[in-house]
């Protein structure tokens, strides 16, 4: 079935240093991937998302692009916050369909120190 | 943007008793909420798929018995816990799609925090 996988954390970094936190996928269909972020004791919020291949979502200074030929959908960001600290989900949608049930990574501990 | 909001945000019950979670849609309807549960430094488990007017869709491995979910209206789904154990303690995140919606994203409540004493 279909599924993602994302780099175990947690992540350390100090403020200002660029982030990147690796996403694949296995899909069948044509899913649209994204990225949701969970602040601590808070719900998942959507960070941004591509729905075809090389769709390049971003917010808030973070970007990932939908990469077909090798199944990815890499977060990155320039230069990380204090406020980024939070847990990160990467996650897809099968065959890019409403109401359906999205399938989550395990989801990356991002940490940033000033 | 649609928001969707639940209730309670925590609670703390004593083992065997009952806990209802309510899931609500505030501005728009949606006939599928999903329920997942996050265990600590995990990532969410779809736990089922609440349908509008039908019973809910239960993942493998999940007790529908112990779960009970009502998807009364277009706005609200609930789900209760019955007779928890401490071992039903977990976070429990209900979410909805716009119906009119073509990317597949979901719109996730706050989440409710359970413990089992």
């Amino acid at each position: 079935g279909d599924s993602v996988t994302q780099m175990e954390g947690p992540v350390t970094l100090s403020e200002e240093a660029f982030l990147t936190i690796n996403c694949t996928y296995t899909a069948t269909g044509y899913p649209s991937l994204f990225w949701y972020v969970q602040y601590p004791g808070e719900g998942l919020q959507l960070l941004l998302k591509a729905t075809k291949a090389d769709d390049k979502g971003s917010n808030k200074g973070f970007e990932a692009t939908y990469r077909k030929e090798t199944t990815s959908f890499h977060l990155e960001k320039g230069s990380v916050q204090v406020s980024d600290s939070a847990v990160y989900f990467c996650a897809l949608s099968p065959g890019n369909q409403a109401g359906t049930a999205l399938i989550f990574g395990k989801g990356t501990t991002l940490s940033v120190s000033s | 943007g649609a928001v969707v909001s639940q209730h309670p945000s925590w609670v703390i019950c004593k083992s065997g008793t009952s806990v209802k979670i309510e899931c609500r849609s505030l501005d728009f309807q949606a006939t599928t909420m999903f329920w997942y549960r996050q265990f600590p430094k995990q990532s969410l488990m779809l736990m089922a798929t609440s349908n509008e007017g039908s019973k809910a869709t239960y993942e493998q491995g999940v007790e529908k018995d112990k779960f009970l979910i009502n998807h009364a209206s277009l706005t609200l789904s609930t789900l209760t816990v019955t007779s928890a154990h401490p071992e039903d303690s977990s976070f429990y995140i209900c979410s909805a799609p716009l119906a009119s919606g073509a990317t597949g994203e979901l719109f996730f409540g706050e989440g409710s925090r359970l413990t089992v004493l």
